[in-house]
C-alpha cells in the first residue's frame, strides 16, 4: 500500500547535528513533490520545506533556512532532512508528506499521504 | 501574505453536525485548501482538497459523513452525525509559490 517511514530521530545535544529519512513504497516517487513538516509537544503543524520531483526546485520556512537541508534519492525512493545547529526549539516530530503531482507537464496539488512521524529531541 | 486563519475551538454533540472555517488571507480569496484531521495521540489525516467553487476531493476512506464547502475567501469542513471518533485537532493548509501553509487549527469536541 501507499506509505511513507520516516527514521532517525532521536535525542541530540544543542548544536548537534540529524540526519532524518523518508521511505515511500506504494507509489512512483519520482512523480511527487515531498515536503517535510513538524508538530512541536502541544504546538500546530508547521511546514519546512518541500522539493520537487526532479531535486530541481527546493525551498524552506523562514525557521528552515541556512540550517536544515532537504533532499531525495529517487532510485532509492527517499527523501531525507538534514538538521544541523539544532536547537531546543526544533523539538517536535517530524513528518514528511506526499504532496504536488506532476506528470506530462500537468500538476495537482494534494497533501495526501503522511508518515507516522519520528520524534527529534534537543536537550543536554 | 498568505495567511490561513481558523478558530482555536468548536464543540458540538454527538449525532449532530458542525461547520468549521478556514479563512484566506486578502488577495488569496481562489486558493484551494486542504483539510486533515489529527485525533489524539496521532499523526495527521489528510481529509480532503477544497477548491474556491466548492468542489472537493476525498481521501481514501473519508467518510460521507466529512464535506466541504466554499464562500468567497472562507473555506468551510461539515462534520456531520458526529462520532466521539471526530473529537481531533483539525487543519487547513493551503499551496502558495515555494511556501506551504497550515492554519493555526481548530480543536473539536463532541459533547
Amino acid at each position: 500500500q501507499v506509505q511513507l517511514v520516516e527514521s532517525g530521530g532521536g535525542l541530540v545535544n544543542p548544536g548537534g547535528s540529524l540526519r532524518l529519512s523518508c521511505a515511500a513504497s506504494g507509489f512512483i516517487f519520482s512523480d511527487y513533490y515531498m515536503s517535510w513538516v513538524r508538530q512541536a509537544p502541544g504546538k500546530g503543524l508547521e511546514w519546512l520545506s518541500y522539493i520537487n520531483s526532479s531535486s530541481s526546485a527546493i525551498f524552506y520556512a523562514g525557521s528552515a533556512k541556512g540550517r536544515f537541508t532537504i533532499s531525495r534519492d529517487n532510485a532509492k525512493n527517499s527523501l531525507f532532512l538534514q538538521m544541523n545547529r539544532l536547537r531546543g526549539e526544533d523539538t517536535a516530530v517530524y513528518y514528511c508528506v506526499r504532496e504536488r503531482y506532476c506528470t506530462g507537464g500537468n500538476c495537482i496539488d494534494t497533501f495526501d499521504i503522511w508518515g507516522q512521524g519520528t520524534m527529534v529531541t534537543v536537550s543536554s | 501574505q498568505l495567511v490561513l486563519t481558523q478558530s482555536p475551538s468548536a464543540s458540538a454533540s454527538l449525532g449532530a453536525s458542525v461547520k468549521l472555517t478556514c479563512t484566506l488571507s486578502s488577495g488569496h480569496s481562489r486558493y484551494p485548501i486542504a483539510w486533515h484531521q489529527q485525533q489524539p495521540e496521532k499523526g495527521p489525516r489528510y481529509l480532503m482538497k477544497l477548491n474556491s467553487d466548492g468542489s472537493h476531493y476525498k481521501g481514501d476512506g473519508i467518510p460521507d459523513r466529512f464535506s466541504g464547502s466554499s464562500s468567497g475567501a472562507e473555506r468551510y469542513l461539515t462534520i456531520s452525525s458526529l462520532q466521539s471518533e471526530d473529537e481531533a485537532d483539525y487543519y487547513c493548509q493551503t499551496w502558495g509559490p515555494g511556501i506551504r501553509v497550515f492554519g493555526g487549527g481548530t480543536k473539536l469536541t463532541v459533547l
